[in-house]
């Protein structure tokens, strides 16, 4: 089984600020690494796959990079609507789809 | 406009019984595979099962293989969850997921599933 790590946990910051969150997987997974972004009470959304392809409807603010075991899901300047908490998830190998712990973007 | 309607949750005691069903409208349903991934309260996203389109291909995670049942009518565009033999720490939300590739690229509102006697 793929163990997905992210980094770090929680995260405080301002908006308008550059955040960048990671996420390690524990052998190679190519570039078959997805983040979703789930705010409480709602479903998780899809923001990119392929490692840097965004989903449709995503802002361009949101990117992401990497390859093989590590990646990142950069915000370029964090809007009130993106504190949430973020997940990775690699499809490269599987059963089981792995997901990470996750990483909450919070208020400063 | 893709949208997955979740469904069929509740309160059930330890080794009981419940059917999930999530019903699909905004696609060809019958062309996807589909998923199964839950959340217990406050904890992160764990994968259940897949299917794929024709119900060929059914995968489940260690941690319910026995257990809970995936199935598909592509007639009625509806997925399910059949859980038996339910454990506490089977509680949290249950969501379907529109397969693309193998993520989810559409989730459902989610279903709570709480056991407990």
């Amino acid at each position: 089984e793929i163990v997905m790590t992210q980094s770090p946990a929680t995260l405080s910051v301002s908006p308008g600020e550059r955040v960048t969150l990671s996420c390690r997987a524990s052998q190679s997974v190519g570039i078959d690494l997805a983040w979703y972004q789930q705010k409480p009470g709602q479903a998780p959304r899809l923001l990119i796959h392929g490692s840097s392809t965004r989903a449709t409807g995503i802002p361009t603010r949101f990117s992401g990079g990497g390859s093989g075991t590590e990646f990142t899901l950069t915000i370029s300047s964090l809007q009130s609507e993106d504190f949430a908490v973020y997940y990775c998830q690699q499809y490269n190998n599987w059963p089981p789809l792995t997901f990470g712990g996750g990483t909450k973007v919070e208020i400063k | 406009e893709v949208h997955l309607a979740d469904s069929g949750g509740g309160l059930v005691q330890p080794g009981g019984s419940l059917r999930l069903s999530c019903v699909a409208s905004g696609f060809n349903f019958g062309d996807y595979v589909m998923h199964w991934v839950r959340q217990a309260p406050g904890k992160g996203l764990e994968w259940v099962a897949s299917i794929n389109w024709n119900s060929q291909t059914v995968i489940y995670a260690d941690s319910v293989r026995g257990r809970f049942t995936v199935s598909r009518d592509n007639a009625k565009n509806s997925l399910y969850l059949q859980l038996d033999s339910l454990r506490p720490d089977d509680t949290g939300m249950y969501y379907c997921g529109k397969g693309f590739q193998w993520l989810l690229d559409h989730w459902g509102q989610g279903t709570l599933v709480t056991v407990s006697s």
